[in-house]
């Protein structure tokens, strides 16, 4: 199957610093990519849609402020935790569709990023 | 609204006995159904997928599936259950006239404990 590959997998900060998460589709091409957070007791809420070459498309309730996506190329979209605060402790997982699959095609998923915010 | 309910928190089943892992869906039109695995600290996995065709939808693992649109429902099902099926199950349902950015929506997770 596809493969999606997050980095990195775990990342502790100190409160106030900003973190990136990657995401980057290797063997196919991604025009929309989601992210997701999943809390503890296991839920995935569906943060936002990053959209190449457009503006995420954020869920309500999402700080698009404070969750910064670029989807910047095919293959590539990326997560900014701006001023994290250990609130923002969890674990943040992105998903990709292939485009040539079109609607039926199913999600892969990266191996998600664990953040612990100090 | 898309929606999806695993109604189960956790299922427990003996190693070498069937297992099932319960969903229910609403869409407004009709139903992509997908179900993905999650082992601790990890990513999900992609098991197996419903989009037209067949109710009975075999995928990877020994697993599959059964669409049952009178009732709305996609319940996982394995004829034996192993130990190292023991892992977080979601189901997933998108709406077919979404288009290729229509998100998918997740149920809250069965965690499966399959004993020795």
């Amino acid at each position: 199957g596809a493969v999606v590959s997050q980095h990195p997998s775990r990342v502790i900060c100190k409160s106030g610093t900003s973190v990136k998460i990657e995401c980057r589709s290797l063997d196919f091409q991604a025009t929309t990519m989601f992210w997701y957070r999943q809390f503890p007791k296991k839920s995935l809420m569906l943060m936002a849609t990053s959209n190449e070459g457009s503006k995420a498309t954020y869920e309500q309730g999402v700080e698009k402020d404070k969750f910064l996506i670029n989807h910047a190329s095919l293959t590539l979209s990326t997560l900014t935790v701006t001023s994290a605060h250990p609130e923002d402790s969890s674990f943040y997982i992105c998903s990709a569709r292939d485009y040539l699959a079109g609607s039926t095609g199913e999600l892969f998923f990266g191996e998600g990023s664990r953040l612990t915010v100090l | 609204a898309q929606s999806v309910a695993q109604p189960e928190d956790q299922v427990n089943v003996a190693e070498g006995n069937p297992l099932t892992v319960k969903c229910t869906y609403s869409v407004s039109g009709n139903p992509y159904l997908f179900w993905y695995v999650q082992y601790p600290n990890r990513g999900l996995q992609f098991l197996l997928k419903y989009i037209t065709g067949d109710n009975l939808v075999k995928g990877s693992y020994g697993f599959e599936a059964e669409f049952n649109k009178s009732q709305t429902s996609f319940h996982l099902k394995k004829p034996s259950a192993l130990v190292s099926d023991s892992a977080l199950y979601f189901c997933a349902v998108r709406d077919m006239y979404g288009g290729a950015t229509n998100k998918l929506i997740f149920g809250t997770g069965t965690l499966l404990a399959v004993q020795p």
